[in-house]
Order: C-alpha cells, then sequence, then structure tokens
C-alpha cells in the first residue's frame, strides 16, 4: 500500500533563503507525482508534475526533483517570499489505480518578512 | 474560465441530519474527483466520474454517502446520516481526458461539520 511522508509539518525561515521539502513514498511503481500548494480557504493549485520517466521540473522559482528508486522527491524554492507562505502537498499517482492520487499530510511553510 | 465551484463552503449539522454537497466542475471536463480531508489526516481519494459513470469508487467510506453526477455535469454527494467523523473539507476536482487528465482543478472546498 503507498503511503506518501512529508518532512518537516512545517517551517519558518526569513524571507529571502532557499529552502528545501522533502516528500518520499514507498512503492516506487508511480506514474506521477505532483506538487501542490494550499492557501487556506483555497483550493489546491497544482504546482509541478513530474513522470515517471522525470527527473526534474522547474517553473520561475521552484525546482522539484524525483527518484524514484530511492521512494524521493524534493521540492526546491529559490530566494523565499512572504507570498511563498502555504501549505505544500506532495502526491503521486500510480500505475495500478490511475483514478486516484495519494497525497502526503502536507508541509506548513512560513516566510518571515 | 470559472474554476471548479463547490457549495456550500461551510456547512454546519447534527449527528443523524443530512448534507448535500455540490461540485460544478469546469464546463467540458469529463473527469471528475471528490476527495477529502478529515482531521490531522492526509486528502483522501472517495470516488471518480468519467461524465455520468462512476470509473473508481473505491474510497468511499461506507454506503452513508451517495455520489451522483447526472447528466455528467454538476455532481453530489449526500451524506446520510452524518457522523462525527464525516467532519472534514470535501474537495471536488476535474480534468480533462486525454492527454489533459494528469491536470487536475481542484475546487476550495466545502468544510463539513458535524455536532
Amino acid at each position: 500500500k503507498q503511503e506518501v511522508t512529508q518532512i518537516p509539518a512545517a517551517l519558518s525561515v526569513p524571507e529571502g533563503e532557499n529552502l528545501v521539502l522533502n516528500c518520499s513514498f514507498t512503492d516506487s511503481a508511480i506514474y506521477n507525482l505532483q506538487w501542490f500548494r494550499q492557501d487556506p480557504g483555497k483550493g489546491l493549485t497544482s504546482l509541478l508534475l513530474i513522470q515517471s520517466s522525470q527527473r526534474e521540473q522547474t517553473s520561475g522559482r521552484l525546482n522539484a526533483s524525483l527518484d524514484k528508486s530511492s521512494g524521493r522527491s524534493t521540492l526546491y524554492i529559490a530566494a523565499s517570499q512572504p507570498g511563498d507562505s502555504a501549505t505544500y502537498l506532495c502526491a503521486v499517482r500510480q500505475y495500478s489505480s490511475a483514478s486516484k492520487i495519494i497525497f502526503g499530510s502536507g508541509t506548513r511553510l512560513s516566510i518571515r518578512p | 474560465e470559472a474554476g471548479v465551484t463547490q457549495f456550500p463552503s461551510h456547512s454546519v449539522i447534527e449527528k443523524g441530519q443530512t448534507v448535500t454537497l455540490r461540485c460544478d466542475p469546469i464546463s467540458g471536463h469529463d473527469n471528475l474527483y471528490w476527495y477529502r480531508r478529515v482531521m490531522g489526516k492526509e486528502i483522501k481519494f472517495l470516488l471518480h466520474f468519467v461524465k455520468e459513470s462512476k470509473q473508481d469508487e473505491s474510497g468511499m467510506p461506507n454506503n452513508r454517502f451517495l455520489a451522483e453526477r447526472t447528466g455528467g455535469t454538476y455532481s453530489t454527494l449526500k451524506v446520510q446520516p452524518a457522523e462525527l467523523e464525516d467532519s472534514g473539507v470535501y474537495f471536488c476536482a476535474s480534468s480533462q481526458v486525454g492527454s489533459g487528465a494528469n491536470v487536475l482543478t481542484f475546487g476550495a472546498g466545502s468544510r463539513l461539520t458535524v455536532l
């Protein structure tokens, strides 16, 4: 059974720092992995999607990597800003069950001005 | 383009009552998903519609939950009778079929509080 774990559960850093959020998963037979952002009272916004054949994806100040063999993904945020404060969720979709996305519990990020 | 719309944004009911949550997907999106996050837990899959058909309902917790998507447009999720453990946030998401199926757009969620 696939389990997705995110560490740390919460993180607070000063503005301008580069930071890394971690995600691990137990079953490497994934179809893809996504990073989402959730703001309070809002829906989930997809940030980056990495297909199983890819190693990384980049969008602006965000870079996500995927190492299927070790069951790990990282989300790197460069030059953090207060507007980056949100909960970041990692989620995987598996070949065996393409309908469902399996989410981690998220990392609550706070960027201090 | 309008996003995924969910109603109500927040519902407070007593144990034993019935609640119906509604989701309006993005126009033209045949895939529609329901997820929920109960207190302190991860967001978990409930079910998946393709048009009006249930593709996968393996995540539905029990028979107190009934999801419908008549006509393949909006969907409803009814909880009857509601129990305390049903409290949480219920998310709806939609996507196109085919190459766009990976890109899910989520609604803001419906928060359900059962007292």
